[in-house]
């Protein structure tokens, strides 16, 4: 079983377009993060959620939106999306107030055109 | 900023070699470091860590090296295999309850038969 899963794992799509990728983990975890890799592998968080709640917004264009159902699942919305949007995004997940087991996602190549 | 500054941006060794990634940082609240094997396609993935309260950790073939004075932390890969090829990254957190892990810009590890 998959610790953490992401869907989907390519995602192709028109400039101007809104898309979710979606995040699960089974590890009971009840921390999660995204962070986007760019082309030069640098890895850079985005948003942390405990327990449902938002803790990091780093600084980020507001048409990235973060959504939490529940402590299993972070989604991340996409609007208007740009040409600097392409990344690689990972989820990530770690129990309680630390960063011990951070468990990664194996990520989402988002690619606009 | 960059919290944390990783060299070589790139690295080639031959197989059975021994492989070197330095980082250092600024920050003296951090207090957990550990590093991350990524291969093409897939999340980084926990290798091994260490706190500042001990000056070498050994896991394998690999083995992190600490300085706390000199602020500085490094990776040895021991007989590099080609198995080993992979971008790494060193990493810090402070544990305020951020939940936070700042990441270095990674090193593309080559090692050839």
């Amino acid at each position: 079983d998959t610790a953490v899963s992401q869907t989907p794992k390519y995602l192709v799509t028109q400039m101007g377009n809104d898309k979710s990728i979606k995040c699960e983990q089974n590890l009971g975890h009840d921390t999660m993060y995204w962070y986007k890799q760019d082309s030069k592998k640098f890895l850079k968080i985005m948003f942390s959620y405990n327990n449902k709640e938002l803790i990091i917004n780093e600084t980020v264009p507001n048409r990235f939106s973060p959504k939490s159902p529940d402590k299993a699942h972070l989604n991340l919305h996409i609007n208007s999306l740009e040409l600097g949007d392409s990344a690689v995004y990972f989820c990530a997940s770690s129990q309680g107030i630390t960063t011990y087991g951070y468990t990664f996602g194996s990520g989402t190549r988002l690619t606009v055109v | 900023q960059q919290q944390v500054k990783q060299s070589p941006q790139s690295l080639i060794v031959q197989k059975g070699g021994i492989s070197i990634i330095n980082c250092a940082y600024e920050n003296t609240a951090f207090d957990y470091f550990p590093w991350y094997q990524q291969f093409p396609g897939k999340g980084p993935a926990l290798l091994i860590a260490i706190r500042p309260d001990v000056s070498e950790k050994k896991e394998g073939r690999f083995t992190i090296s600490f300085n706390k004075s000199a602020k500085q932390f490094s990776l040895h890969i021991m007989d590099s295999q080609p198995g080993d090829s992979a971008t790494y990254f060193c990493a810090a957190d402070d544990q305020t309850g951020a939940n936070n892990l700042f990441f270095g810009t990674g090193t593309r590890l080559t090692v050839i038969p």
